[in-house]
C-alpha cells in the first residue's frame, strides 16, 4: 500500500528566508508525486508535480521540488519566501490509473516578517 | 464558471439527521473524486466516479455514507443518520482522464 509521510506539521519562517517542507513517500511500484497549497477555507491547489523525465520539478509561485527515488522523497523548496506563502502544503502519491490521490497529513508554512 | 462548485459551503447538522452535500465539476471533465478532509489532517479518499459509473466506493467509512453521478456530471455525497465523527470538509475533485485533478473549495459539516 502506499502512503506519504510529511516530516514537520509546523514550519515557522522568517520572510525572505529560504523553506524546505519534507516528504517521504512508501510504494512498491512507479509513482506520481504532486504538491498542493490550501489556503484557509479553500480548495487545494496544484503547486507542481512529478511525472517522468526530470528529477528536479518546478512549479508555481516559484517553488520547486526533486524526486528521489533512492531515499524515496520529493521535498519542497523556495529559496526566498513571502508572507502570502503562508498556508498548508500537502505532498500526495498515486500510482496511476484514476489517479486516486494519497496525502500526507501535511505541513502548515507559518511566514514571519 | 470556470472551476470545481459546491454547495452548501457550510452545513451544521444535528446528530441524526441526514445531509446532501453537491458538486459541480468543470465541464466536460470524466472523473470525479470525493475526499474527506478532518481537521488537521490530510484528504482521505471516498469515492471516484467516471462518468456515471461509480467505480471505486473502498472510501466509504461506512454504509451511511452513499454518492451518486446520474447524468455523469453533478455529483452528490449524502450523508444519513450524521454521527459527530462525520464533521469533517468534503472536497470534490474533477480531471479529464488520467489528468490532474482540480479541486472545489469542500463543504465544511458540522455535527452537534
Amino acid at each position: 500500500a502506499q502512503s506519504v509521510t510529511q516530516l514537520d506539521s509546523q514550519v515557522p519562517v522568517f520572510e525572505e528566508a529560504p523553506v524546505e517542507l519534507r516528504c517521504n513517500y512508501s510504494s512498491s511500484v512507479s509513482v506520481y508525486l504532486f504538491w498542493y497549497v490550501q489556503y484557509p477555507n479553500q480548495g487545494l491547489q496544484l503547486l507542481l508535480k512529478y511525472l517522468s523525465g526530470s528529477t528536479l520539478v518546478k512549479g508555481i509561485n516559484g517553488f520547486e521540488a526533486e524526486f528521489n527515488k533512492s531515499q524515496t522523497s520529493f521535498h519542497l523548496r523556495k529559496p526566498s519566501v513571502h508572507i502570502s506563502d503562508t498556508a498548508e502544503y500537502f505532498c500526495a502519491v498515486t500510482s496511476g490509473g484514476y489517479n486516486k490521490l494519497i496525502f500526507g497529513a501535511g505541513t502548515r508554512l507559518a511566514v514571519h516578517p | 464558471g470556470a472551476g470545481v462548485s459546491q454547495s452548501p459551503r457550510y452545513k451544521v447538522a444535528k446528530r441524526g439527521q441526514d445531509v446532501a452535500l453537491r458538486c459541480d465539476p468543470i465541464s466536460g471533465h470524466v472523473s470525479l473524486f470525493w475526499y474527506q478532509q478532518a481537521l488537521g489532517q490530510g484528504p482521505e479518499f471516498l469515492t471516484y466516479f467516471q462518468n456515471e459509473a461509480q467505480l471505486d466506493k473502498s472510501g466509504l467509512p461506512s454504509d451511511r455514507f452513499f454518492a451518486e453521478r446520474p447524468e455523469g456530471s453533478v455529483s452528490t455525497l449524502k450523508i444519513q443518520r450524521t454521527q459527530q465523527e462525520d464533521s469533517a470538509v468534503y472536497l470534490c475533485a474533477s480531471s479529464f482522464v488520467n489528468n490532474e485533478q482540480f479541486f472545489g473549495p469542500g463543504t465544511r459539516l458540522t455535527v452537534l
